[in-house]
Formats: structure tokens, sequence, C-alpha cells
């Protein structure tokens, strides 16, 4: 069975440019999260989507944005690129939104800003 | 404040040498506590999920129990390929069913 696939790999961008990241879920699994991981703050929780909408949102500015497509892949999107969103952004993936059920990270999208 | 601390950062082991992490939280009305592990450029891998005090799984060489304030990942044995960085994660009260907090981690290295 795959696992979660996140796109792309790695990503090199400059200050005020905006970058979009693709995940696409496990097969069946309806809800997609999003998480920055950097050095300093660890793993924060950016937004979660499930059958389409927004359930639940971080504390991050209107900056980042995402979406989820009808057959459950998401995009986050961040615009106006600052240095320090440099980080590791991971996308998870779990069969329901029901708070028992696991989440299954892919292998994130590493976005560095200059 | 909610909070979840993670204890030591890091920790280097002889292989076999067995021994304990630690992650201590501070919330009302925890709804779920989860042990993930992560290896250097890779997403979390999922381990554990628990949800209540006295409650315990094991997999392997890694065995996860919880009290009502912390939760201890006990590794027997370890081997080399054990090493990684260990995550535990709280679904907190307030929050969305799936925003999972994180405390910082422990560093675990095992020496052959």
């Amino acid at each position: 069975k795959a696992g979660v696939t996140q796109t792309p790999r790695y990503l090199i961008k400059t200050r005020g440019q905006q970058v979009t990241l693709s995940c696409s879920p496990i097969s069946g699994h309806r809800s997609v999260s999003w998480y920055q991981q950097t050095p300093g703050q660890g793993l924060q929780f950016l937004f979660e989507y499930f059958s389409e909408t927004q359930r639940n949102k971080g504390n991050f500015p209107g900056r980042f944005s995402g979406r989820q497509f009808s057959n459950s892949r998401s995009e986050m999107n961040v615009s106006t690129l600052e240095l320090g969103d440099s980080a590791l952004y991971l996308c998870a993936s779990s069969r329901s939104s029901g708070s028992s059920d696991e989440q299954f990270f892919g292998p994130g999208t590493r976005l560095t800003v200059l | 404040e909610d909070q979840v601390t993670q204890s030591p950062e890091a920790l280097r082991l002889q292989e076999g040498e067995s021994s304990s992490l630690n992650c201590s939280y501070t919330v009302s009305g925890l709804r779920g506590l989860f042990w993930y592990r992560q290896d250097p450029g890779k997403g979390p891998e999922f381990l554990f999920t628990l949800y209540s005090a006295g409650e315990e799984k094991e997999k392997e060489r890694l065995k996860a129990t919880l009290t009502k304030k912390e939760s201890f990942l006990h590794i027997t044995a370890p081997k080399p390929e054990d090493s990684a960085t260990y995550l535990c994660a709280v679904l907190l009260p307030d929050t969305g069913r799936r925003a999972l907090t994180f405390g910082s981690g422990t560093r675990l290295q095992v020496q052959p």
C-alpha cells in the first residue's frame, strides 16, 4: 500500500515569491493535515482538510493557505515568502476525521527561502 | 498553558543498554497521546497511540506507557537501527481533531 507522497521534495525560492506544495494521501484516507517543522519551533500544526473543507487552522499568518480536492489530494500555498518560512513541510493523512485515527506522515518538502 | 515536554533532549546508549524516554504533558482532558519516530530527512513514522492512564502498548523492542501526567517510551536491548529522534504528541481538547501538539523530541543514538 503506497504511503503519503509529497511533491516536490526540495524547493529553493527567494523572498517575496510564492510556492505551492502538493500532498497525495494514502488511498482511502480523507483527512489531510499540514505541519511545519523547524529546528527552533519543532513541529507545528498548520491546518487540516476533510472532504474539501478546512476544519481547523493553526496559529500561522494568512500567507499560508491550502485546499483539498475531491480525490483528497491537498495543496498548500505560501505567498510573499519570508526567510523564516524555510522549513520542512509535512503532510499527514488519516482515514477519517475521528480523533482515534492515527496520522501517517509523508517524507516532507524541504523549502529553502533565500 | 498546555505543554508537552520531552526528556532527555539527547541520549546515547550502548547496544543492548535499555533505557526510557519521557514525555510529560500539562493538558486537561487529554484526547490521545502519540509516539512517532523520525529519521533524518524523513517524515515521522507512527509508533503508538495511548488514550487512558494505565494503557500500555508494545512493538518489538519498544513499549509505551501512559499515566495521568506523562508517558514513557521504554527501549529494551536497543540496536543501532533504533537510532532516531522520538517525538511525542498530544491531541488537545480545545483544538480540532487532527491538530497534534508535539514535544521537541529526544535524539537517540545507539552505538554498536
